[in-house]
């Protein structure tokens, strides 16, 4: 059984380009959440989808960042015209419900993020 | 500002020593989990804590709920070079969201 896989693992890109980064959950979590880690801060919670919907993006910066969890394939972190302020590693996590006081929250390997 | 403190930043110890480390806020939280993140990887759980003056353990750390569910401990006992990594606590606020202190760097040297 497979854990959650994100790809690419690292991803260059120079400022004003788009960056894409793809997250295939655990097989049979239908929950979906991405979170920002910066070097000596925690992670930030970002955005929460359950397929084909967006629960929360109460984390998402307003403008060039969209994230989608459409009902084939894997989730999106869509992030337009970089700046050198998006680098930093992204990752993603699943779980098969949300109860807090039970759930477990799977993550990735994460994408970093770099941009030149 | 963070909303969970973690305390200390940086711990570098012996194998074979004690050391407990502290996740801190003025905030209530339904629960609370402890992550050890390694470079390069996500963050693995360790454990849940849900009843304030919970106690749990998992073979040689124990996990503290705050009677007050507003912070928590770790420690660790007789430290080995396996446990190092960085340790992460997180609260979840109610929802699905969890919010994450910005960590503790442990090294453990044989």
């Amino acid at each position: 059984n497979a854990g959650v896989m994100q790809n690419p693992r690292h991803l260059v890109r120079r400022r004003g380009q788009e960056a894409r980064l793809r997250c295939s959950p655990m097989k049979g979590h239908s929950h979906v959440y991405w979170y920002r880690q910066l070097p000596e801060e925690g992670l930030k919670f970002m955005v929460y989808l359950q397929k084909e919907n967006i629960i929360d993006e109460s984390g998402m910066p307003k403008e060039r960042f969209s994230a989608e969890f459409p009902k084939e394939g894997p989730s999106i972190l869509r992030i337009q015209q970089v700046v050198r302020g998006d680098s930093a590693a992204y990752f993603c996590a699943s779980s098969l419900n949300w109860d807090s006081t039970n759930e477990k929250l799977f993550f990735g390997s994460g994408t970093q993020l770099s941009v030149l | 500002t963070q909303l969970l403190e973690q305390s200390p930043q940086f711990l570098s110890i012996q194998e074979g020593e004690n050391l407990t480390v502290y996740c801190n806020s003025s905030s209530v939280f339904s629960s609370l989990q402890w992550y050890r993140q390694e470079p390069g990887e996500g963050p693995v759980l360790l454990v849940t804590v849900v009843t304030g003056g919970e106690v749990k353990k998992l073979k040689r750390l124990t996990f503290q709920f705050g009677d007050a569910r507003k912070d928590s401990s770790l420690h660790i006992t007789a430290a080995q070079p396996g446990d190092t990594g960085l340790y992460l606590c997180a609260g979840a606020l109610g929802g699905n969201k969890l919010v994450f202190g910005a960590g503790t760097i442990l090294r453990v040297k044989s």
